[in-house]
């Protein structure tokens, strides 16, 4: 079976860096792109950007890029969204998807929230 | 960037009632549309891919058509478990945007 899980609740301050994990199993982990989607509190999904585990390849949407990275280590399955500098806009739920062409498995989210 | 809208934004429809949500790119996509239905407080869910394809475990009472720019989900016989907001999505090439999402409930 198919799982992306993902890492905990976070709760950080505006300036402070962040880095949160999505594990793959079941699959073979370097053969499908990794996509990280926003969703700020009653708002609609945001496609943030895709990392290829395989090459480190990555696409990043026009909002996100130099504002997150994405990284991955593929000894251990696991895909990163990282801040460095985390704003209160932030807040958000991010999930990590599995792109057979669309994204066909979610991770379960991972709730960030920034207090300025 | 390909910007992709949707219509309605909201719509109520009492069960049993056919629903119609409209997706539409700024340019041609060909049929990489995907559609996710999202429930109050869940992960979303792929429905369909390649436009018209049913994702495995999708009730048959869900179809999607279309290519090109404009593309369409349709609920045969609405159920209260339908009750969600639906995104289509682009996957042709990055960025693989998502549209705005409709809201469906039951009237």
């Amino acid at each position: 079976e198919v799982q992306l899980v993902q890492s905990g609740v976070e709760v950080k301050k505006s300036g402070e860096s962040l880095r949160i994990s999505c594990k793959g199993s079941g699959y073979s982990f370097t053969s499908y792109w990794i996509s990280w989607v926003r969703q700020m509190p009653g708002k609609g999904l945001e496609w943030m950007g895709r990392i290829n585990p395989s090459d480190s390849y990555i696409n990043y949407s026009p909002s996100s890029e130099g504002h997150v990275s994405m990284s991955v280590d593929k000894s251990i399955n696991t895909v990163y969204l990282q801040w460095s500098s985390l704003q209160a806009s932030d807040t958000a739920m991010y999930y990590c998807t599995r792109l057979v062409g669309a994204a066909e498995n979610w991770g379960q989210g991972t709730l960030v929230t920034v207090s300025s | 960037d390909i910007q992709m809208t949707q219509s309605p934004s909201s719509l109520s429809a009492s069960v049993g009632d056919r629903v119609t949500i409209t997706c539409r790119a700024s340019q041609g996509i060909g049929n990489y549309l995907a559609w996710y239905q999202q429930k109050p407080g869940k992960v979303p869910k792929l429905l369909i891919y390649t436009a018209s394809t049913l994702q495995s475990g999708v009730p048959s009472r869900f179809s999607g058509s279309g290519s090109g720019t404009d593309f369409t989900l349709t609920i045969n016989s609405l159920q209260p478990e339908d009750v969600a907001t639906y995104y289509c999505q682009k996957y042709n090439s990055a960025p693989l945007t998502f549209g705005p999402g409709t809201k469906v409930d039951i009237k």
